[in-house]
């Protein structure tokens, strides 16, 4: 089964300065591994996905994410923070097939707070 | 292009009641799943319907069913509710050629008193 652990419930950062949230991913088989973002009372966005391919890749607003297979990660970076970006952050895996079809696995979720 | 519909948007029910939520997808998607997002958690996945047919279960009771119509449209059905059923429930639609990416609707927030 797969499963995914997002480092860090919240996370801070002053406008201009980088985002970098972390997540590290477990699966037997190749994932497909994805970033949705939450803003509040609201459904999940699409930023990014990885499938197969290029291993960095570029998403919606800026940002962009490197799926690193040695170290099962695909952190979420941006080089500069904006106030707009201040939400919640799901970093999510699927494999498909079987009795996993259709199945996206989610992370607890990270919190960005931009401060001005 | 309209996005994934859902309503209602908001929903209050007692304890051992029964609720039907509804989902739209996105024109030209045959695939719907729902997922279950407690507050303060990431979404959980109940059910993945495809033309008509179940086709993917997560780990939910059986007070939990789902059907999806000829149009693609689905609906998520709660027997006997629970207080811990409180919860946004999410619809995602899927282009079956690229059956990975997920569209999400805005949710239903259901609370159960």
């Amino acid at each position: 089964a797969q499963s995914v652990t997002q480092l860090g419930s919240h996370v801070s950062v002053s406008e201009g300065a980088l985002v970098l949230l972390r997540c590290n991913y477990s699966s037997s088989v190749p994932p497909y591994l994805f970033w949705y973002v939450q803003y509040p009372n609201q459904g999940l966005q699409l930023l990014l996905k990885y499938t197969t391919g290029a291993t960095l890749v570029k998403g919606i607003n800026g940002f962009e994410a490197e799926f690193k297979k040695s170290e099962t990660s695909f952190h979420l970076t941006k080089p500069s923070a904006h106030m707009s970006d201040a939400a919640e952050y799901f970093c999510a895996v699927s494999v498909g097939g079987g009795t996993s079809y259709g199945k996206l696995t989610f992370g607890q979720g990270t919190i960005l707070t931009v401060h001005p | 292009d309209a996005g994934v519909t859902q309503s209602p948007t908001h929903l209050i029910k007692t304890r051992g009641q029964q609720v039907t939520l509804r989902c739209s997808p996105i024109s030209g998607h045959k695939s719907v799943s729902w997922y279950q997002q407690v507050l303060g958690q990431g979404p959980q996945f109940i059910f993945q319907y495809y033309e008509k047919e179940e086709r993917g279960r997560g780990n939910f009771p059986d007070r939990f069913s789902a059907r999806q119509f000829p149009n693609y449209s689905s609906e998520l059905n709660v027997n006997a509710l629970l207080l811990g059923d409180s919860a946004l429930y999410l619809c995602a639609s899927t282009l079956m050629r690229d059956q990975e990416t997920q569209y999400f609707g805005p949710g239903t927030r259901l609370l159960v008193l």
